[in-house]
C-alpha cells in the first residue's frame, strides 16, 4: 500500500530535549516536505526536499533541521524544542514527474513541548 | 510575495445542495499550481483537485470542480450535491515554480446540514 509514515503520532517532551520525527514514503517520490498546522494559520511549510541531499527552507524553518540522506526518508529534527513549537506536524511526499507535484500526506504528529 | 487567502472561516450548506468555497492567490510567477485538500475531523489531509496555471479548462473530479479565474487570481472549489461526509476543513494551496515551494490558506470549515 502506498503511504507516507510518520512516527511518533503523539509526543510530549520538555523544553530543550532534542527530538526527531521520522518520515518515510514507499512511493519512490522525489519531493518530500514538512509542515506545521496551527489553529487559524493553516499549514505552513517548514522545509522541503527535491531529492537526495537537496533541501530548502520553507516559510518557517527557524528551530528545525532536516536531512535527506535516502530518497525514502526525511526526518525532522528539533535540536532544542521550545513551547512555541507545540503543533501538529505533517510530512508529505510527491512525484515531480508530470509537473503537478500532488502531495500525499502522512497521518500527522501531534507534538507538545512543555 | 506569495499568498493564499481563504476568507470564509466557516460555511454551512444543506445536504444535496451545491456550495462554493472561495480562494484567492497572489504570485508574480507565471507557472504555478493550485490545489484543494480536505481535512476531516480525523485529521488526515486528502487531496481533492488540481489546476495548473496554464490549463485552459477548469479541473473537475467527480463532485468537485475548480472555478479557475486567472485574471481575478481566484480558484474557488465547487462541491455539488453536498453529502454529510463532506463536513470537514478545506484548504486551498499553491505551488510556485521553479522552487516548488507550497503555500496554504487558513482553511474553511464546511458543515453539511441534514
Amino acid at each position: 500500500e502506498a503511504q507516507v509514515t510518520q512516527n511518533p503520532r503523539y509526543l510530549i517532551t520538555v523544553t530543550g530535549k532534542k527530538l526527531t520525527v521520522t518520515c518515510s514514503q514507499n512511493m519512490n517520490h522525489e519531493y518530500m516536505s514538512w509542515y506545521r498546522q496551527d489553529p487559524g494559520l493553516g499549514l505552513r511549510q517548514i522545509y522541503y526536499s527535491m531529492n537526495v541531499e537537496v533541501t530548502d527552507k520553507g516559510d518557517v524553518p527557524e528551530g528545525y533541521k532536516v536531512s535527506r540522506k535516502e530518497k525514502r526518508n526525511f526526518p525532522l529534527i528539533l535540536e532544542s524544542p521550545s513551547p512555541n513549537q507545540t503543533s501538529l506536524y505533517f510530512c508529505a511526499s510527491s512525484s515531480l514527474a508530470g509537473g503537478k507535484n500532488i502531495q500525499y500526506f502522512g497521518a500527522g504528529t501531534r507534538l507538545s513541548v512543555l | 510575495a506569495q499568498k493564499i487567502t481563504q476568507t470564509q472561516p466557516g460555511m454551512f450548506v444543506q445536504e444535496k445542495e451545491a456550495v462554493t468555497l472561495d480562494c484567492t492567490y497572489d504570485t508574480s510567477d507565471p507557472s504555478y499550481g493550485l490545489f484543494w485538500y480536505k481535512q476531516p475531523s480525523s485529521g488526515e489531509m486528502i487531496f481533492l483537485i488540481y489546476q495548473g496555471s496554464y490549463d485552459q479548462q477548469n479541473a473537475t473530479e467527480g463532485r468537485y470542480s475548480l472555478n479557475f479565474q486567472k485574471a481575478r487570481k481566484s480558484a474557488n472549489l465547487v462541491i455539488s450535491a453536498s453529502q454529510l461526509g463532506d463536513s470537514a476543513m478545506y484548504f486551498c494551496a499553491m505551488r510556485v515554480l521553479p522552487g516548488n515551494q507550497f503555500y496554504f490558506g487558513t482553511g474553511t470549515s464546511l458543515t453539511v446540514i441534514p
